[in-house]
């Protein structure tokens, strides 16, 4: 079945340390690519998005997203960590199916920051 | 300005009566999503609404589950015989276009629980 694939379910990392979260699609075509964040207690919230053109995607608060059309992945990265990134990470895709405008989602990771 | 809002956050119900979910999409938006999100997962996708019309309902799990959004904006999601496994967050987005492109935000969610 199409998807989207997040292997890491919980990842720890101490301030400072750089973070990279995968995310795997199975759509073929044109997909748009989108990563949303959960802070605790908070509504999810857009991180970055690529549709097309320049595969590297800077969003805010320092993240970025590489698109590997060749992988079908679109990992998320920060070189630089904070305690206050502690959240929820959701990858999500809008498939190339005409009409369909509603996103489908990974599973989530987890992403707790120690001081 | 106000984003989206959803009410109530919290409902508990006894397995077999009937809820009804609120939202209330930011103003003037035009596309509006509800997405059922169970413990552990990712939202997965009930239906869509462009204005009043009801494009998409095929993630609606069950005939149980009925959406509406007579005017246009605010719209309903209500549950009939409710059962455990539709205990979940259930959550409504709301997006200012039909095109791809445009961005979905999200309300803080409601939290079903089902006893």
């Amino acid at each position: 079945a199409q998807s989207v694939s997040q292997h890491n379910h919980h990842v720890i990392l101490s301030e400072a340390a750089s973070l990279e979260l995968g995310c795997n699609y199975s759509y073929g075509g044109t997909v748009n690519l989108f990563w949303y964040v959960q802070y605790p207690g908070q509504h999810l919230q857009l991180l970055l998005k690529y549709f097309s053109g320049d595969p590297l995607v800077k969003g805010i608060k320092g993240f970025e997203a590489e698109f590997i059309k060749s992988k079908f992945s679109f990992n998320l990265r920060k070189p630089s960590v904070q305690w206050s990134d502690t959240a929820e990470y959701f990858c999500a895709a809008r498939p190339p199916q005409t009409g369909a405008n509603n996103l489908f989602f990974g599973t989530g990771t987890r992403l707790t920051v120690i001081p | 300005g106000a984003g989206v809002s959803q009410s109530p956050r919290y409902k508990v119900a006894k397995r077999g009566q009937d809820v009804a979910l609120r939202c209330d999409p930011i103003s003037g938006h035009v596309s509006l999503f509800w997405y059922q999100q169970a413990l552990g997962q990712g939202p997965e996708f009930l239906t869509y609404f462009q204005n009043e019309a009801q494009l998409d309902k095929s993630g609606l799990p069950s005939d149980r589950f009925f959406a509406e959004r007579p005017e246009g904006s605010v719209s309903t999601l209500k549950i009939q015989r409710t059962q455990q496994e539709d205990s979940a967050v259930y959550l409504c987005a709301s997006s200012p276009g039909v095109a791809v492109s445009y961005e979905q935000y999200f309300g803080p969610g409601t939290r079903l629980t089902v006893t």
